[in-house]
């Protein structure tokens, strides 16, 4: 059951355009939002998050938009870099207490010199 | 520096053997996970624990066993290693309500 979906599944963007990743959830009970980069050979890192009360989360070059109505957030990646060439993973996290994540599939990124 | 240590960092086993693999953090979290990556799956959660000597399924642990003998070491056990089990496992820790730090994996092929 994929509870957690990301789209699209590969994506090339030229340097320096803005790369959009985009996610959804079927879960209501998900109040939190992590998104991960990986890079080949590495195990995820934590990149930036969001929780459902916000509606927008910003650090530098990245920014999480969230519509809570819609189940749905995308990642925004300005003035894309070859460095951010990686693996973004979208995660889920609910009220339960477990500390438990739910993760989509994930996107790759290219970014082209 | 907060750090979760993986051990081996891969490890070719034969099918029907027995596998451990093993997790140390020096984070003092009281969460640690175990997860599964595979091509197109993301990562899927095996077992985690919040408190030493206690352990947690997950949403796929079929096939697997974790040990947590202490709040700084988790282990993932394969009792009968299958083709199937050949993936890429992460370990991570937290504290409550916090996003999970991640080791750098142990890659593991039953042949």
């Amino acid at each position: 059951q994929q509870q957690v979906r990301q789209s699209p599944q590969s994506l090339t963007v030229w340097e320096g355009e803005t790369a959009i990743l985009n996610c959804s959830y079927e879960d209501s009970t998900f109040n939190y939002f992590p998104w991960y980069q990986q890079f080949p050979g590495e195990g995820p890192a934590l990149l930036i998050s969001i929780r459902s009360v916000s509606d927008k989360k910003e650090d530098g070059r990245f920014t999480i938009f969230f519509n809570k109505r819609e189940k749905k957030l995308s990642l925004h990646i300005t003035d894309s870099q070859p460095g951010d060439s990686a693996t973004y993973f979208c995660a889920a996290r609910d009220t339960g207490g477990n500390n438990k994540l739910t993760f989509g599939q994930g996107t790759v990124l290219s970014v082209i010199p | 520096e907060a750090a979760v240590t993986q051990s081996p960092r891969s490890k070719v086993a034969v099918t029907g053997g027995k596998v451990t693999l093993s997790c140390h953090q020096t984070n003092n979290h009281d969460y640690m996970y175990w997860y599964r990556q595979d091509t197109g799956h993301g990562l899927r959660l095996i077992h985690y624990s919040y408190v030493a000597d206690s352990t947690e399924k997950g949403d796929i642990p079929d096939g697997y066993k974790a040990s947590r003998p202490s709040q700084e070491n988790f282990s993932l056990i394969l009792e009968l290693a299958s083709l199937s089990q050949t993936a890429v496992y992460f370990c991570a820790s937290s504290s409550i309500n916090q996003a999970p730090l991640f080791g750098e994996g142990t890659r593991l092929s039953v042949l």
